[in-house]
Parts: C-alpha cells; structure tokens; sequence
C-alpha cells in the first residue's frame, strides 16, 4: 500500500540553524500538505501546496518557513532560524483530491524536530 | 476552528463495539463529515467519510442523523489497538486543510 514517507524521524538542531524536512508523498498526489503538533497540543495546519505554488497558509507560515517541490517525488519545509518554540513533530500529509467525495489526507510518520 | 464537538475521553471493552458521538450542528449542506486518529506519536490516519448516508469500510461505520447536526463513529469490535485520539472533522467540498479539535481520546481495556 502506498504511504507518505518522511526524513529524517528525528532532527536535533541549534536555535538560530536552518533546518529542512524532507517529505515523499504518495507518487499520484497532487495536493500536498504540512502540519505540526507541539508536545501535547493539537495537529495544526501549516502549508497547502498545489501546482507548484502555496494554496494556503496559516498565521504559523511565517517568512522563517518555506516549502518546495525541489523534483517530481520530495516535498519539503525549510525553516531558516529555527526558535525553541519551533520544537514540535511535523507531519507531512497528501492527497489527491478527485472529487469533493474523495478528499483523504494521507500523512506520514512525522519528524520530530528539537531545538536547543 | 473546529465547528465540532466530542467528548474528550471515553473507554470501551476490547471486543465490544465502540461509538464516538460528534456534534456538528452547524454543518452547510455541501459539507462532509470526516473521521480521523491519531496513535500515539503516529501520523494522523484517515478513518471514514460521509455526505448524508450511512458509510461503511472495513474499518469503521459511520452514522449520519438525518438533520445532519451529529454522527456517530461506530468501531464494530475495538481491540487494543484502537486506542488513540479520534477527531470529527468537517470540510468544505474542497481540498482544503484539516482542522483538528481536541478529539476524543478512546481507551479500549482488555
């Protein structure tokens, strides 16, 4: 069964440091995603990605973050000078979005960013 | 935010069926209504949706009131594995963001 990979599983960085986070989403996929969940918090919605360009973003999105669909599989977060409160489990999700019927995001495992 | 309401913990016998009520009483009619979890420490996981009628995959059945104001998220027989936080989600008919409540968290004791 197809899935949503991410790398790495864990990232430990200084504060200050440009971290990426790299996504493979499902090979079919057109709509990409990213989200993040600090420790013990809700899932909150970050980035929507569509035919190469932002869809919509959240007042989390700010300058420090970017995304990119660098080649045909990888989907990524840049985050420039990552803050302590950065720290969170960040969850990449796509889906293929046919019909209004047939809407599931499909996530991968998430990769635990730490800030120090 | 979430237009939705759940409890926020219920437990259920491993083996018995698990019912996860959701209100969303302000639902548009071209609104679906979705069901997700979270494992802990996993990625969200896609469960079950549904527009008017009652759904049913080999995960879950989903029960719609014909006002459409509140579901249920029936899991037939709940094993441990079942344990994890569920969210009612409801989406606009686009391909849009998920916005995640605080969920019900299910405990399944053996």
């Amino acid at each position: 069964e197809p899935e949503v990979t991410q790398t790495p599983s864990h990232q430990v960085t200084q504060m200050g440091q440009e971290v990426i986070l790299r996504c493979v989403p499902i090979s079919n996929h057109l709509y990409f995603y990213w989200y993040r969940q600090i420790l013990g918090q809700k899932v909150e919605f970050l980035v929507s990605f569509y035919n190469n360009e932002i869809s919509e973003k959240s007042e989390i999105f700010d300058d420090q973050f970017s995304v990119e669909r660098p080649d045909g599989s990888n989907f990524t977060l840049k985050i420039r000078s990552t803050k302590l409160e950065d720290s969170a489990m960040y969850f990449c999700a796509s889906s293929d979005w046919v019909s209004p019927r047939d809407n599931e995001q499909f996530f991968g495992p998430g990769t635990r960013l730490t800030v120090l | 935010d979430a237009k939705t309401t759940q409890p926020t913990s219920m437990d259920c016998a491993e083996g018995r069926a698990a019912n996860l009520p959701c209100n969303h009483s302000t639902i548009s009619g071209n609104e679906y209504v979705y069901w997700y979890r979270q494992i802990h420490s996993q990625g969200p996981q896609y469960i079950i949706h549904g527009l008017k009628n009652n759904e049913t995959n080999e995960m879950a059945s989903l029960i719609i009131t014909e006002d459409r104001k509140s579901s249920t998220l029936i899991l037939p027989h709940a094993t441990l594995r079942d344990t994890a936080v569920y969210y009612c989600i409801v989406e606009y008919s686009s391909a849009s963001k998920i916005i995640f409540g605080s969920g019900t968290r299910l405990s399944i004791r053996p």
